[in-house]
């Protein structure tokens, strides 16, 4: 299976900071990764796919990049409501396998 | 709007079965779209389960192919995940989600049903 490893682990940064959270795959996974935010008790929300493209709906302080082996997700400024946990996602081949979390709190 | 929602009991006895529906509204489960289960361990990370499209091909985690069944009904609107010989370490929040796909095989999940809380304890 792919491994997916994000970096940090967690975070903690200000409203207004410009945050980058970075996952890298075991191999080329092309551009087949997903970044997802996940909020205590609710569901992963997806904020980009395809590694670039943002999802309908999203802020567009969200922005994600890279592709083969490595990836970002970077929020411009962070907002309050942005402070949560971050997943990435491979889909490039079976078994799908996500990156441990990031959790991005309040400084 | 499609809309996904999870339902099946809370509790499970060790070496027994988690049953769980996921049910589809707003839209048809017969569309180009595969169908999923995510399980969330409390306090840890995301585990992909296995996928369904409405034709019931199926693709499986192998860390749980041997205990899992992921049907479709359509005639109800609807997918279940069975696992079978279950233990402390599938208590989780089991998801279900639909994965869409671009027509280079980018695929994601999205919508997320609720989740619901599966405890396995005797």
């Amino acid at each position: 299976a792919i491994q997916m490893t994000q970096s940090p682990s967690s975070l903690s940064a200000s409203v207004g900071d410009r945050v980058t959270i970075t996952c890298r795959a075991s191999q080329d996974i092309r551009n087949e990764l997903g970044w997802y935010q996940q909020k205590p008790g609710k569901a992963p929300k997806l904020l980009i796919y395809a590694a670039s493209s943002l999802q309908s709906g999203v802020p567009s302080r969200f922005s994600g990049s890279g592709s083969g082996t490595d990836f970002t997700l970077t929020i411009s400024s962070l907002q309050p409501e942005d402070f949560a946990t971050y997943y990435c996602l491979q889909d490039y081949n079976y078994p799908y396998t996500f990156g441990q979390g990031t959790k991005l709190e309040i400084k | 709007q499609v809309q996904l929602q999870e339902s099946g009991p809370g509790l499970v006895k060790p070496s027994g079965t988690l049953s769980l529906t996921c049910a589809v509204s707003g839209g048809s489960i017969s569309s180009t779209n595969w169908w999923s289960w995510v399980r969330q361990p409390p306090g840890k990370g995301l585990e992909w389960i296995g996928e369904i499209y409405h034709s019931g091909s199926t693709n499986y985690n192998p860390s749980l192919k041997s205990r899992i069944t992921i049907s479709v009904d359509k005639s109800k609107n609807q997918f279940s995940l069975n696992l079978s010989s279950v233990t402390a370490a599938d208590t989780a929040v089991y998801y279900c989600a639909r994965i869409s796909s671009t027509s280079s095989y980018q695929n994601w999940f999205d919508p997320w049903g609720q989740g619901t809380l599966v405890t396995v304890s005797s």
